[in-house]
């Protein structure tokens, strides 16, 4: 069984300020892939990165950054100095490869106020 | 464009009524799959399909059938619909064949069913 939890429920930040999104999966197979996506208001999925099992790189976007640790089992994802665009909802998500289930975490609501 | 098309956007049913949510991809991807979406839950797997002719059930499949006669479509029946299938529904298409490099999910822009 595969499990993505996001302890996080609801994030509200000023903007310009830096923001930490985690992320903490479970999964016995030593191949699989994480994801995040980002759900604004508009309602659709925005992919935003995947990452393998084999690859611990940090990953650096412009503003977004994340960071895998296979150690902790965490995924966690930073947005640096936030902006208004950024409010969203962002999940994590988990596979353990090609036809094999995607599995998400609950979302974390992010709010950036002005 | 390339991609996965769901229809309709949204749709109000009256509990009892049955319908079919389409999802169609042309990007021949043999997984496909079919979510829900309801606050404070994230999105839950509905029923999955790893190619045509070829369905199983993901984690909250009851009410809900599907069947897979296309690689291309993937619908999605709800025969008596109730007001617990009040959801956002999403249809998503998974590239397999085009090696690791380029595997990810595309996901469909999403189905907004009210049950009354």
């Amino acid at each position: 069984a595969q499990k993505v939890t996001q302890a996080q429920t609801e994030i509200s930040v000023v903007e310009k300020e830096d923001v930490t999104l985690d992320c903490v999966y479970e999964t016995r197979d030593t191949t699989y892939y994480l994801f995040w996506y980002k759900q604004p208001p508009s309602g659709e999925l925005v992919f935003l990165i995947r990452r393998n099992s084999f690859d611990e790189q940090n990953e650096i976007s412009g503003r977004y950054s994340w960071n895998f640790q296979k150690s902790t089992s965490s995924f966690n994802f930073t947005i640096t100095a936030s902006q208004v665009v950024d409010s969203a909802v962002y999940f994590c998500a988990l596979s353990t490869g090609a036809n094999s289930k995607l599995t998400f975490g609950k979302g974390i609501t992010l709010s950036v106020r002005p | 464009n390339a991609g996965v098309t769901q229809t309709p956007k949204f749709q109000v049913l009256k509990t009892g009524q049955s319908m079919t949510l389409q999802c169609a991809q042309d990007m021949n991807h043999e997984y496909m799959s079919w979510y829900r979406q309801d606050p404070g839950m994230g999105l839950r797997l509905i029923h999955y399909s790893v190619g045509a002719g070829i369905t199983d059930q993901g984690e909250v499949p009851n009410g809900y059938n599907v069947s897979r006669s296309t690689t291309e479509d993937f619908p999605l029946r709800l025969l008596s619909a109730a007001p617990s299938q009040t959801s956002v529904y999403f249809c998503a298409s998974s590239n397999t064949g085009g090696g690791l490099a380029n595997y990810g999910y595309t996901f469909g822009s999403g189905t907004r069913l009210t049950v009354v």
